[in-house]
């Protein structure tokens, strides 16, 4: 089973201020980096899909990066939002085609007006 | 509108007897996944498949089996349910392997 680690576990901020969050991976088994959105009492969503070293990726203030190397992976949220409280997933996929998606716990964000 | 669909949305059963959890999805997508969430736990995969007839073990398969007869469909089946395997599971199908899933709303499954 792979390991796949995020920090910190839920985090509380301020309408405004900017975030981070980190996914950890087994970098001697990677394939593909994922990143979901989870809002309460709803279904995950994807946010992105990352497997080139260096890739950065972005949606609106929602940002990404990746490094395969060492294994991680920031999620950026920029001038954050009370809509932007939800967890977000990170998730590996070790090997190219038929594999395994393996999620870690999540970080739980939530942004006070 | 495209869309993974779960069916039912919730459930109480009783320690034994056999139930079936639909997943349909109308994307024509290649793989499809089942998951459960438990606090503390995160999502764990229990299935997955990648295409008609081709199914594999996920991390925790024990106690589920699913077929993948049709494109579209993949449903999850506990032949003797446990209290054990109260949780909420989700769907999930995508394209390929460079592709996000897209969920389903979930199935919340309570076995008394």
């Amino acid at each position: 089973i792979l390991n796949v680690e995020q920090s910190p576990q839920s985090l509380h901020v301020q309408e405004g201020d900017s975030t981070n969050f980190t996914c950890s991976f087994p970098s001697s088994n990677f394939y593909a980096l994922h990143w979901y959105r989870w809002e309460t009492a709803k279904s995950p969503e994807a946010l992105f899909v990352m497997t080139l070293n260096g890739d950065e990726k972005k949606k609106g203030r929602i940002s990404a990066t990746l490094n395969t190397k060492e294994g991680y992976s920031y999620l950026y949220i920029k001038g954050s939002q009370p809509e932007d409280s939800a967890t977000y997933l990170c998730a590996s996929w070790p090997t190219s085609g038929y594999s395994t998606l393996t999620f870690g716990k999540g970080t739980m964000l939530l942004v006070s007006p | 509108e495209a869309q993974v669909t779960q069916n039912p949305r919730y459930l109480i059963t009783v320690t034994g007897k056999k139930l079936t959890v639909t997943c349909s999805q109308n994307m024509n997508h290649e793989y499809m996944s089942w998951y459960r969430q438990d606090p503390g736990l995160g999502l764990r995969q229990i299935y997955y498949s990648m295409n008609v007839e081709v199914t594999d073990k996920g991390d925790v398969p024990e106690g589920y089996k699913v077929s993948r007869k049709e494109k579209r469909n993949f449903p999850l089946i506990l032949e003797s349910p446990s209290p054990n395997q109260t949780s909420l599971y989700f769907c999930a199908s995508s394209q390929n392997d460079l592709h996000g899933y897209t969920f389903g709303s979930g199935t919340r499954l309570t076995v008394v």
